[in-house]
């Protein structure tokens, strides 16, 4: 069965920093790209980043490129989010979430439980 | 960037009811559209990719179609458990991979 947990959320000062971790497990981790999607609370979905499988195509939203840094350590299945200069607007739940392809087409397949991100003075 | 729109933005329909939820790109994205369920509470479920291609799983009573910038997600029958809100995204190796605002829909 895959499995996504992450970790890490928390409460956080705006312009502090803080790092999500996503443990993968039920699948080989190092052949799936992956992503972070967030959700504000009673908002809707934001996609954010994505990280290739061997680490070496990276992408960004806008609203976090320069701010965040996504990595991956395939021997540890794991995921990772560093987020830095937080702003208020950065509270949400941070989904980590897997991307499969069937027929040529891509999709979200699986999601973790997410991580409640608060950031606040 | 390709901007993603849905209408409505909310709806209500009765049980047994067809419902349908249009998403709308800014540009073309040829089939690169996948919709998701969010029940309230809960996490994200794909419905469809590939504009028309039911995942795994999930009832035939869900159908996508669409092309290009115009998609639509219908629900055959409306059944109780489909009350949550739906959402397209833009999915292909060219980002942002955006979602639309999101549909909420309930139960009349």
């Amino acid at each position: 069965e895959v499995q996504l947990v992450e970790s890490g959320g928390g409460l956080v000062k705006p312009g502090g920093s803080l790092r999500l971790s996503c443990a993968a497990s039920g699948f080989a981790f190092s052949l799936y790209n992956m992503n972070w999607v967030r959700q504000a609370p009673g908002k809707g979905l934001e996609w954010i980043s994505y990280i290739s499988s061997s680490n070496n195509i990276i992408y960004y939203a806008d609203s976090v490129k320069g701010r965040f840094t996504l990595s991956r350590d395939n021997a540890k299945n794991s995921l990772f989010l560093q987020m830095d200069s937080l702003r208020a607007e950065d509270t949400a739940v941070y989904y980590c979430a897997r991307e499969a392809h069937n027929f040529g087409y891509l999709k979200i397949d699986s999601w973790g439980q997410g991580t409640l991100v608060t950031v606040s003075s | 960037d390709i901007q993603m729109t849905q209408s409505p933005s909310s709806l209500s329909a009765s049980v047994g009811d067809r419902v349908t939820i249009t998403c709308r790109a800014s540009q073309g994205i040829s089939n690169d559209l996948a919709w998701y369920q969010q029940r309230p509470g809960k996490v994200p479920k794909l419905l469809i990719y590939g504009a028309s291609t039911l995942q795994s799983g999930v009832p035939t009573r869900f159908s996508g179609s669409g092309s290009g910038t115009d998609f639509t997600l219908t629900i055959s029958s409306l059944q109780p458990e489909d009350v949550a809100t739906y959402y397209c995204q833009k999915y292909n190796r060219v980002p942002p991979f955006t979602f639309g605002p999101g549909t909420k829909v309930d139960i009349k």
